[in-house]
């Protein structure tokens, strides 16, 4: 079967760095996707990987291992408005997107 | 209309009652796509459209329907509702045509059936 693993939660300080970490098994590989989903609202799009490395955008950036089937979401400089909840999710070889439950992250001042 | 748009913004519904959640986006995208959310799952896909005048179905289609007369709009219809349909549905869309792909999502609609 499918699966996307992320933690449930995380928590971390105002102005710190957290990591999200996403390990992914599917049937093909068509690229990862960061969404970020605020209580209540819809998911809106954070970032793209399709080949390994490092994607920085701002103060947000992402990894990809396709070898190891692994990505993680960095988060630098953390502000309040960052609480919610992060997905993950795979492209698989339908070009479908498969999607982890998501990592809730409280940021305390 | 910036987006995309889903009405209603949120619904109780008597079991056994036909439901039709409407979708609307102005983006001109091919594809558009009908998720629904439960608390500790992943967004998990019900319909999808790569283009006007086809459809798909996803991972958890049953007791759900879906039309795409046009471009624009993507109604989901339940049929007879039941309290495992309560959830929040999210409609989404995509261009169906860059590397990317990227989905861009509605507001999404709260449906509770009781």
């Amino acid at each position: 079967g499918q699966n996307i693993d992320q933690p449930t939660e995380m928590t971390a300080t105002e102005g710190a760095i957290v990591q999200i970490n996403c390990t992914y098994q599917t049937s093909g590989f068509n690229g990862l996707f960061w969404y970020q989903q605020h209580a209540g609202e819809a998911p809106t799009f954070l970032s793209y990987n399709v080949l390994d490395g490092l994607e920085e955008k701002g103060r947000f950036s992402s990894f990809l291992s396709r070898s190891k089937g692994y990505s993680y979401l960095l988060l630098k400089e953390l502000q309040m408005k960052d609480s919610a909840s992060y997905l993950c999710a795979v492209r698989d070889s339908n070009y479908q997107l498969i999607w982890g439950a998501g990592t809730k992250l409280i940021i305390k001042p | 209309i910036a987006g995309i748009t889903q009405a209603p913004t949120s619904q109780i519904l008597a079991a056994g009652r036909r439901m039709t959640l409407r979708c609307t986006q102005d983006m001109r995208h091919n594809a558009m796509y009908w998720y629904r959310q439960d608390l500790g799952l992943g967004l998990r896909l019900i319909h999808y459209s790569n283009t006007a005048g086809t459809t798909g179905k996803g991972e958890v289609p049953d007791g759900y329907s879906v039309s795409r007369a046009n471009t624009d709009d993507f109604p989901l219809t339940l049929a007879s509702a039941v309290p495992s349909q309560t959830s929040v549905y999210f409609c989404a869309s995509s261009d169906g045509e860059s590397g990317t792909d990227t989905q861009y999502f509605g507001p999404g609609t709260r449906l509770t059936v009781l």
